[in-house]
């Protein structure tokens, strides 16, 4: 079974601190996404990843960054948190066909 | 104006009730994902489809692709169907990594009562 595993499931941070949320996978797949989920918003992608070290803008990056020093790692920084940050952060991995989701984070700014 | 409309937003149903989400789209897909989410947990693929129909137990997804419209359906809808389903597409208009990018609609949550 593939498995995306993110670092946690819920965080509290304090507006201005550097958050720091992790994903790894195990199938090693190529493309792996960060996305944030907003009621009433739906999914929305932050950046996604296609490679090692290779990363793209996606719908809303601004406030973040990311990095993929490793194929199975993905990581969403949030160089300083701000309370609209608050919100349910799932990352995803992908084959060229289907995206398999983690957890999730529960993100709380405050 | 959103990629990708679903409707209902909310659907409340009684358990053995037969179960239509619809999901609309205004671009070019190559793919087209229903997605299931339960409260509190994470999101699991139901189906990819980019043409006809697909059958998984109780659950069935048709594409008209001409018409641009996605219908999931539950048949013998039962309580522990209950959760969000997620339409997402995958636009044919991407390019290299950018292919695999899914634009999702906002989802519709599912309530079946016993």
């Amino acid at each position: 079974d593939v498995k995306v595993t993110q670092s946690s499931r819920y965080l509290v941070k304090r507006t201005g601190e550097k958050v720091f949320l992790e994903c790894v996978q195990d199938m090693d797949h190529e493309n792996m996404f960060w996305y944030r989920q907003d009621p009433g918003l739906g999914l929305r992608l932050i950046y996604f990843s296609y490679d090692v070290k290779m990363k793209e803008k996606g719908d809303i990056p601004e406030g973040y960054s990311v990095s993929r020093e490793k194929k199975e790692r993905f990581s969403l920084i949030l160089e300083s948190a701000s309370t609209n940050q608050t919100s349910m952060y799932l990352c995803a991995s992908s084959t060229s066909v289907i995206q398999f989701f983690g957890p999730g984070t529960r993100l709380t700014v405050l | 104006k959103n990629e990708v409309e679903q409707s209902p937003q909310n659907l409340t149903a009684q358990e053995g009730e037969f179960i239509t989400i619809n999901c609309s789209y205004s671009v070019g897909i190559s793919a087209l994902h229903w997605l299931q989410q339960h409260p509190g947990g994470g999101i699991v693929s139901l189906f990819m489809l980019s043409s006809g129909k697909k059958k998984h137990g109780r659950l069935i997804a048709t594409i008209n692709i001409q018409e641009k419209h996605s219908s999931l359906h539950i048949t013998a809808s039962h309580p522990r169907d209950s959760a969000v389903y997620i339409c997402a597409v995958r636009s044919s208009q991407h390019s290299g990594g950018s292919n695999y990018k899914l634009t999702f609609g906002k989802g519709t949550l599912l309530t079946v009562n016993p």
